[in-house]
């Protein structure tokens, strides 16, 4: 079993939708990160979070330590928000640790 | 700069070949990382840097891949004798601690897509 688990790995949704990608860990951990990969493959930081909740344009991600379980949620999505997002964690350290991956969700938003 | 510089962005070797690949982090970025993602989501970790100073080499395959971060250039990451399986991208990030703030992002590169044929 892999210590990062992401749901959907694939999941459609129409221009305009409210999208939620959902991301488990059992590890402990010092931090949580959101990537985005897009085709090309150059990948984005979106957050980095350890508590609660962080917003930034339509993108919200939360964290909840105790049940070790972290969500993405993108409001009014776009075409151009398809890409892979990825869960990543780093177990100490925080920002000089290294991060364990999810397997991703790949999302396609059509319009 | 602001970003991650990985060079090349593609790389084809014959097996057997060596292979090398550089990444300049971002100025005052004291922590590097190189990951290699073999499949399309499957990401492993290969070494970290704390400036010029091996931080966490655990997932290195000593035999072949090496690895170093010197003053005033950049950092590499080569790769001797090169087999089919080592095909794959090559990331580079690096990240930095802030004072007073226990966590600070990491800064991918482009990636460096190493092909062995």
């Amino acid at each position: 079993k892999n210590e990062v688990e992401q749901s959907p790995q694939n999941l459609t949704a129409q221009e305009g939708e409210f999208i939620t990608i959902n991301c488990s860990y059992s590890v402990g951990i010092s931090a949580l990160h959101w990537l985005q990969q897009h085709p090309g493959g150059g990948i984005v930081s979106l957050f980095m979070l350890s508590s609660g909740k962080k917003k930034h344009g339509r993108l919200i991600a939360t964290i909840n330590i105790q049940e070790k379980h972290s969500s993405l949620h993108i409001t009014a999505s776009h075409p151009r928000d398809s890409a892979v997002y990825i869960c990543a964690v780093s177990d100490y350290g925080g920002a000089t640790n290294k991060l364990i991956f999810g397997t991703g969700t790949l999302l396609a938003v059509q319009p | 700069g602001e970003e991650v510089a990985q060079t090349p962005k593609h790389l084809v070797r014959g097996e057997g070949q060596k292979a090398k690949l550089y990444c300049a982090p971002i100025k005052g970025h004291s922590y590097v990382f190189w990951y290699q993602q073999v499949l399309k989501n499957e990401f492993k970790f290969l070494i970290s840097f704390q400036n010029e100073n091996v931080f966490d080499e655990t997932g290195m395959p000593k035999e072949r891949f090496s690895a170093k971060c010197l003053p005033n250039s950049p950092c590499s990451l080569e790769i001797q004798a090169t087999k089919l399986e080592d095909s794959a991208v090559y990331f580079c990030a690096s990240s930095q601690v802030l004072r007073g703030e226990a966590n600070y992002g990491y800064t991918f590169g482009s990636g460096t897509r190493l092909t062995v044929v």
